[in-house]
């Protein structure tokens, strides 16, 4: 099984900070990755898919991008809907998700 | 736009059977991948397992002697059947479409259905 390792688990960021979370795979998934939010009570939102490609709809402040089989999600000018749960999800074998990383307001 | 609904039982005994079924408005079902997903109340995201509309199966390992998923075409509907269950497979069930066969992400999501096991 491919295991994916994410970090940090909580991050506390103030509105217009630059923030980055990291995803760490156990072995190459040839950028078969993507990342999603999640607000409470709601289901997780697409954001990247294939490590860097940006979701229809979705802000360019995200982006994403992927050094061997680490993969890092930045979020650019931190607005106030961004603060959720983030998760990374590998799809090169049976998809999984990352444990997420909750952002918090500083 | 493409929607999913997921309907069936809130709560469930223990050894009995989860049934669930996601209803998919706005599309046909005959042209994507579908999963289930759920996660537990606190934690994290875990993909129960997909079917593609000619009713070919692929189940998480750990869940795959418990679990069958179906797909009714002339309904654009898909189903889950998690037999046995325990505790542990409280969660918040979701169905979602995954997004191609080249990228099994999923980009659209039903609002969840929450599931309790309990006596």
């Amino acid at each position: 099984d491919i295991q994916m390792t994410q970090s940090p688990s909580t991050l506390s960021a103030s509105v217009g900070d630059r923030v980055t979370i990291t995803c760490r795979a156990s072995q190459s998934i040839s950028g078969r990755l993507a990342w999603f939010q999640q607000k409470p009570g709601k289901a997780p939102k697409l954001l990247l898919y294939e490590a860097s490609s940006l979701e229809i709809g979705v802000p360019s402040r995200f982006s994403g991008s992927e050094s061997g089989t680490e993969f890092t999600l930045t979020i650019n000018s931190l607005q106030p809907e961004d603060f959720a749960v983030y998760y990374c999800q590998q799809y090169d074998s049976y998809p999984a998700f990352g444990q997420g990383t909750k952002v918090e307001i500083k | 736009q493409v929607e999913l609904q997921e309907s069936g039982p809130r709560l469930v005994k223990p050894s009995e059977t989860l049934s669930l079924t996601c209803s998919v408005s706005g599309d046909s079902i005959s042209r994507y991948y579908w999963s289930w997903i759920r996660q537990p109340p606190g934690r994290g995201l875990e993909c129960i397992g997909y079917i593609y509309y000619n009713g070919s199966t692929t189940y998480s390992p750990s869940l795959k002697s418990r679990l069958t998923i179906s797909v009714d075409t002339s309904r654009n509907q898909f189903s889950l059947k998690l037999r046995s269950v325990t505790a542990a497979d409280t969660a918040m069930y979701y169905c979602a479409r995954i997004y191609s066969s080249r990228h099994k992400t999923f980009d659209v999501w039903g609002q969840g259905t929450m599931v309790s096991v309990s006596s």
